[in-house]
């Protein structure tokens, strides 16, 4: 089954202990994408991938890294999380090139940071 | 500024009626609109996607429509059902300039109820 999975899906941490949130994709996708949801906000991409090791901010990447290493996998790295970034995580994908491609996005993680 | 603007915000309607969600955007240059539906603490799932040429897209009761002259798009749900209860995204998608990469706007989405 073509799918974008995340791990974890439920995350409570506290501020300043790095985590990692796992992203991956298995129908060969070269963009990958990382949004956040926020109440009354809508989404907003956080970091960008259209192939591996090519990375590139969206409009909120400030906190947050990213690397992709594989074609399938682009993790979302917190240094240090404060709890500003508490939200709903949803990492994405589609191929590059069609206009029409869909974007595929995954089940979402939602973090809390106290 | 891109921007996209959806209203209503919310709406409540009873199961097996007709509803239409309004979406308006600034987003230049225009490449695509998509609609989405996302199910409460769930990823968003396309509808449908529409160009600059197509002035309709359908997809079983959901009726997209585009108009890119005055910039709007409507969703029309056909005879409601209770698992429609779910939010709804514009999202309209402009070319990046130099490449063959696009950049999603978001609306803030509608949020329907659909009640027995």
């Amino acid at each position: 089954e073509a799918q974008v999975t995340q791990n974890p899906r439920y995350l409570i941490t506290v501020t300043g202990k790095k985590l990692t949130v796992t992203c991956s994709q298995n129908m060969n996708h070269e963009y990958m994408s990382w949004y956040r949801q926020d109440p009354g906000l809508g989404l907003r991409q956080i970091y960008y991938s259209m192939n591996v090791e090519v990375t590139d901010k969206g409009d909120v990447p400030e906190g947050y890294k990213v690397s992709r290493k594989e074609k399938r996998n682009f993790p979302l790295i917190l240094e240090s999380p404060s709890p500003n970034q508490t939200s709903l995580y949803f990492c994405a994908s589609r191929p590059l090139g069609q206009e029409k491609d869909t974007q595929y996005f995954g089940p979402g993680t939602r973090l809390t940071v106290l | 500024k891109n921007q996209v603007e959806q209203s209503p915000q919310s709406l409540i309607i009873l199961e097996g009626k007709n509803c239409t969600l309004q979406c308006n955007y600034t987003v230049s240059p225009f490449s695509n609109l998509r609609w989405y539906k996302q199910d409460t603490g769930r990823g968003p799932v396309s509808l449908t996607i529409m160009t600059f040429s197509e002035n309709t897209k359908s997809n079983g009761r959901y009726t997209a429509t585009l108009d890119a002259d005055t910039k709007q798009s409507s969703l029309h749900i056909t005879a409601s059902q209770l698992s429609d209860s779910a939010s709804y995204i514009c999202v309209v998608s402009a070319r990046r300039s130099g490449g063959s990469n696009y950049k999603l706007t978001f609306g803030k989405g509608t949020l329907l109820t659909v009640n027995p």
